[in-house]
């Protein structure tokens, strides 16, 4: 059983807010992750993580920005929500020491910006 | 680069039938390849994977994939759907301790009754 948890679960904001996105781990996994999922599209890396302090952007242009200064947590972060960021965002970690880049997925935040 | 393709976005099977999803890859390196499934509201379940070896791999819920090289292949199969099989099932690639893991589109399942 995954231990990975996002909150909040849902959100409904107004543009021009700030939001932060919660996600945590128990599993001591080093690497974690955020997707970025619209529907019928694949899922879209827009950051990720080798372990404290480290944060390198994915393949997605995002406007949010991520930090990691514990290990079990993982948070995502926008400046300034707008309707362009609404979507569906997946938080996923995975264990270094495996190499088999097995990811473990929380249950996705939904976020509405209007 | 590395890329993942669905190319059934629906797919409708009567409870009971037979499925099958397909899954086609590109990938430069030996690939890891795996099958996960996501129901409405949540996040996604891993249900198998491939990383060397028997190339017929069985997963959790009864279902099984089949990799084939000479295909680039890996579809999941399962022999007799249940209702709560009716969900999106998103196939991945990846390599050995690479973060590069790239997602196919997902295909959702309707199981009818």
């Amino acid at each position: 059983e995954a231990d990975i948890y996002q909150t909040p679960r849902y959100l409904v904001i107004g543009t021009g807010k700030k939001i932060t996105l919660e996600c945590s781990q128990t599993m001591g996994h080093d690497k974690m992750y955020w997707y970025q999922q619209d529907p019928g599209m694949e899922l879209h890396l827009i950051h990720y993580s080798y372990g404290v302090n480290s944060t390198e952007k994915g393949d997605l242009s995002s406007e949010s920005t991520v930090s990691r200064i514990r290990t079990e947590h993982f948070p995502l972060t926008l400046e300034s929500a707008r309707p362009s960021h609404t979507s569906q965002y997946l938080c996923a970690s995975s264990d270094r020491d495996r190499g088999n880049n097995e990811q473990f997925f929380g249950p996705g935040t939904r976020l509405t910006v209007l | 680069a590395q890329s993942v393709t669905q190319p059934d976005i629906h797919i409708t099977v009567s409870e009971g039938a037979s499925l099958e999803l397909r899954c086609n890859y590109s990938y430069g390196a030996t690939p890891y390849l795996f099958w996960y499934v996501q129901s409405p509201g949540q996040g996604l379940q891993l249900l198998l994977k491939y990383f060397s070896g028997d190339t017929l791999v069985q997963g959790i819920k009864g279902f099984e994939a089949e990799f084939k090289r000479s295909q680039s292949s890996f579809n999941l199969r399962k022999p007799s759907v249940h209702w709560s099989d009716a969900a999106e099932y998103f196939c991945a690639v990846g390599a050995y301790n690479n973060n590069d893991m790239r997602f196919g589109a997902g295909t959702r399942l309707t199981v009818k009754p």
